[in-house]
């Protein structure tokens, strides 16, 4: 069946250190992922996205990186803040307009 | 920006109450959706929208109702609130067409059924 999977529920790192959050897919027919951001007391927010014909794209401070060899999305986070702890979900669109959720990482900053 | 608005934070009712959760969205989005957040399970999709007066069920529709009249509005409704239906509820937004399909959140209601 149709899954969107995070490897870690949780991840702990460093103020300034990099940040790596893992995802895995399994339906090879999904052509657009999103990676949101969801903290305390919101609802989730996007933070960028990526097109199946693309293996990389990058925002600010941000990237998004695709394999489709093994249904694997990452998203990276450079110089992590305080502010960056959140819980982040992977999406995979399948149907145009309806999204499946991965089950969420929730990243930690420590000082 | 976009902004989708939900009609409570917080919400307590009692067992077999019938429970209205409204959402409304300003940038005249054509789909809308309901999703219910448990720890452990993610985001989970109730129902969902692309038109006016138009409904799909997504993932658990069970125990769940909808009701789109005006675009801009997307109502929830538990017919007769159960305790296993204690959750945060998160309504959300997108445009068709353009390909990016980025949904927009609202802040969720904490629904607690006592």
């Amino acid at each position: 069946g149709e899954s969107v999977g995070l490897h870690l529920p949780t991840l702990s790192v460093q103020e300034g250190d990099n940040s790596i959050i893992n995802c895995a897919y399994s339906n090879s027919a999904s052509d657009y992922f999103i990676w949101y951001k969801q903290e305390s007391g919101k609802g989730p927010q996007f933070i960028i996205d990526i097109r199946s014909n693309m293996d990389k794209r990058q925002g600010q401070r941000v990237t998004v990186l695709l394999n489709k060899t093994v249904k694997h999305l990452s998203l990276q986070i450079a110089a992590t803040q305080p502010g960056d702890s959140a819980v982040y979900f992977c999406a995979e669109n399948i149907n145009a307009g309806k999204s499946t959720f991965g089950d969420g990482t929730t990243l930690t900053v420590k000082p | 920006d976009v902004k989708v608005t939900q009609s409570s934070r917080y919400l307590v009712k009692r067992t077999g109450e019938k429970v209205f959760l409204e959402c409304v969205q300003d940038m005249d989005h054509e789909n809308m959706f309901w999703y219910r957040q448990d720890p452990g399970l993610g985001l989970r999709l109730i129902y969902f929208s692309y038109d006016v007066k138009m409904k799909e069920k997504g993932d658990i529709p069970e125990g769940y109702s909808v009701s789109r009249e005006k675009k801009e509005r997307f109502s929830l409704i538990l017919e007769s609130a159960s305790t296993n239906q204690t959750s945060m509820y998160l309504c959300a937004s997108s445009q068709s067409g353009g390909g990016t399909d980025t949904q927009y959140f609202g802040p969720g209601t904490r629904l607690t059924v006592l």
